[in-house]
């Protein structure tokens, strides 16, 4: 079993609509969660990063996590073209301070107009 | 106020050659990681360095790969005796010290691609 799953996609989302992005991972005893956005041919660029159960917002995204299912997942709402990049879900399976990430393979989003 | 520096952006480089990647970390931080990622696929974990200390190395390839962060100057990701299967986006990372129990979001560079002909 991989430590970080995602669905490679690609998922294509009507602009203006809900994009939804899903995350899994082992290590029960992970306690932070990110998301990347990576344009091709970029770097990752965070986008949001999540500590506690729930949902948090910033603008049009919305990260929720649920750590007894171990899943956590991104919402992008009025999805725009400029949204189209590929997303990487990461989990810190670091000790003693360390932030080692481990990621998802990602999974492309691609917006259509 | 830089973010993490790397270079070069662009390598090519040989059979047989030996890479070099440097990775000056952002201001402030004190703690560097790298990552490669391989054409349509993940970021993958390399390494985890502090200054003049390797902390975490489990994602090394056990040869031809080393990587150093002296006390003074950029982290070092050294490559020797290349081969094509090297050829990849390397991407270096910061953060600031975080206590036990805390966590930092890594903030990434802008990445060096080597291409081994």
């Amino acid at each position: 079993q991989k430590e970080v799953e995602q669905n490679s996609g690609p998922l294509s989302v009507p602009e203006g609509a809900i994009a939804s992005l899903n995350c899994t991972y082992s290590d029960r005893g992970s306690q932070s969660f990110f998301w990347y956005r990576q344009y091709s041919g970029k770097s990752p660029e965070l986008i949001m990063s999540i500590y506690s159960n729930g949902d948090k917002e910033d603008g049009r995204f919305t990260a929720q996590l649920n750590k007894a299912s171990q899943y956590v997942s991104l919402l992008i709402r009025d999805s725009q073209p400029s949204d189209s990049a590929t997303y990487l879900c990461a989990v810190n399976l670091g000790i003693q301070g360390a932030q080692k990430l481990v990621f998802g393979q990602g999974t492309r989003l691609t917006i259509n107009p | 106020n830089a973010g993490v520096m790397q270079n070069p952006r662009h390598l090519v480089r040989r059979r047989g050659q030996e890479a070099r990647l440097r990775c000056s970390p952002m201001k402030g931080h004190s703690h560097v990681y790298w990552y490669r990622q391989l054409p349509e696929e993940g970021l993958k974990f390399m390494v985890y360095l502090q200054k003049e200390n390797i902390i975490d190395e489990s994602g090394m390839p056990k040869e031809r790969f080393s990587a150093e962060f002296p006390k003074e100057g950029p982290s070092i990701l050294r490559i020797q005796q290349v081969v094509r299967g090297d050829s990849a986006a390397y991407f270096c990372a910061s953060s600031p010290y975080v206590a036990q129990g805390g966590s930092s979001p890594l903030h990434f560079g802008n990445g060096t691609r080597l291409t081994v002909t």
